[in-house]
């Protein structure tokens, strides 16, 4: 059965970074994108950006250009963001997500970060 | 950016009840819709794709349709376990966008 395996939780300083990673299962990992989706506690979804597994392809959305960068470890089947420069406005839960064509089938369950000094 | 305007933010229904939830895109997206569950707590979870085509597992209650730029998510027979934030998501072009999310509530 496909799994997404997020790492724990991490509270952070401000001015840190942090790097996420995401273990999938299941499935020829190579196969489908990933994708991150933050979280702001209480709020909406937002895309941060996907990476194609198999070649290391990524596009991002231009609000995250500049604080994530995705990238994959093909020998362990592991997605990993990194987040950079952080502040009180990235503490949030970032999940990954697996895209069957043109729609998100399987999520990790999530990870919270908090940026606090 | 494709802008997703869900309505409405929050819901009450009684148990057995029918309810709509909809997203109007702010352009043509076809059929490149997707609406998620998302309970206390947990991951977000798939429910329909492609606009009208259900996810596997998902009951038969949840169905989605599509008028032109306007989407629906139907739920028939309110059941208690239907709680929690339900999304559309529009995967036509980046960056994706979501909706604002609708809380249901059982009364």
């Amino acid at each position: 059965q496909v799994n997404l395996l997020q790492s724990g939780a991490a509270l952070v300083k401000p001015g840190a970074s942090v790097k996420l990673s995401c273990k999938a299962s299941g499935y020829t990992f190579t196969d489908y994108y990933i994708h991150w989706v933050k979280q702001s506690h209480g709020k909406s979804l937002e895309w941060i950006g996907y990476i194609n597994p198999n070649s290391g392809y990524t596009n991002y959305n231009e609000k995250f250009k500049s604080k994530a960068t995705l990238t994959v470890d093909k020998s362990t089947n592991t997605a990993y963001m990194e987040l950079s420069r952080l502040t009180s406005e990235d503490s949030a839960t970032y999940y990954c997500t697996r895209e069957y064509p043109y729609y998100f089938d399987y999520w990790g369950q999530g990870v919270m970060v908090t940026v606090s000094s | 950016d494709i802008q997703m305007t869900q309505s409405p933010a929050s819901l009450s229904a009684s148990l057995e009840e029918i309810v709509t939830i909809t997203c109007q895109a702010s352009q043509d997206i076809g059929n490149y819709l997707s609406w998620y569950q998302q309970k206390l707590g947990k991951s977000p979870q798939l429910l329909i794709h492609s606009a009208t085509s259900l996810a596997d597992g998902v009951p038969s209650r949840f169905s989605g349709s599509r008028s032109g730029t306007q989407y629906s998510l139907k739920i028939n027979r309110l059941q208690v376990e239907d709680t929690g934030i339900y999304y559309c998501l529009q995967h036509y072009s980046a960056p994706l966008t979501f909706g604002s999310g609708t809380k249901l509530e059982i009364k």
